[in-house]
């Protein structure tokens, strides 16, 4: 059953602690996503790659990095310099990187400061 | 500029009612849009999508979407309620400049479903 995975479920970051989350998907998808969602707001984009080995920054970038060395995976790095991780962050894909295009959602992952 | 604004944060309505989530759009060239689905503490579903096609745009689960370029808006409707539709809606507006592609995100509108 094709989809995409998000790993894990929920996060907890100590201060001046780097954590990763983990995307992957197996649609075949060239491009993947990330964005965060705080409440009572839509969702903003951190990073998008629209094929492996190439990434951009999007609205929100600072604070985070991403890597995208192989199709099926975009790992989100939060680093110590997001002053504000607390968040949901869905990781998403979709066939090519044309934003007309629909985008496949993973189940997201709760991030949350110790 | 490109924006997208939902007009309700909060919609109620009562079981086999009709429903109607509004959105209203800016965008300097021509637009694609979509609406999404969130259920609590899972990812977004994609339920319809315009791109310039059919101005009446049919989704999953009864809904439907009907673009108005004169009044730059991009409602979603539902003829009738049911408990399962009570969720978070989001509006989202794309456009292409003719250098870089921008998406943006409507705030959302939770609807519940009452009976």
């Amino acid at each position: 059953d094709g989809g995409i995975t998000q790993s894990p479920k929920y996060l907890f970051r100590k201060e001046g602690q780097n954590v990763t989350l983990s995307c992957e998907q197996n649609l075949n998808h060239d491009a993947m996503y990330w964005y965060r969602q705080d409440p009572g707001q839509g969702l903003r984009l951190i990073y998008y790659s629209q094929i492996v080995n190439d990434f951009q920054k999007g609205d929100i970038a600072e604070g985070y990095s991403v890597s995208r060395e192989k199709k099926e995976s975009f790992p989100l790095t939060v680093t110590s310099a997001q002053k504000n991780p607390t968040a949901f962050y869905l990781c998403a894909s979709s066939i090519d990187g044309r934003f007309n295009q629909p985008q496949h959602f993973g189940d997201g992952t709760r991030l949350s400061i110790l | 500029a490109q924006s997208v604004t939902q007009l309700d944060s909060h919609v109620s309505v009562s079981e086999g009612t009709p429903v109607l989530l509004r959105c209203n759009y800016s965008s300097s060239y021509s637009p694609s849009l979509f609406w999404y689905v969130q259920h609590p503490n899972k990812g977004l579903q994609l339920l319809l999508k315009y791109t310039s096609a059919a101005t009446l745009v049919k989704g999953i689960n009864g809904f439907e979407a009907e673009f108005k370029k004169s009044e730059t808006s991009f409602h979603l409707t539902k003829p009738s309620a049911h408990m399962s539709d009570a969720a978070e809606y989001f509006c989202v507006v794309t456009s292409y400049t003719g250098t870089a592609s921008k998406l943006t995100f409507g705030t959302g509108t939770r609807l519940q479903v009452t009976l």
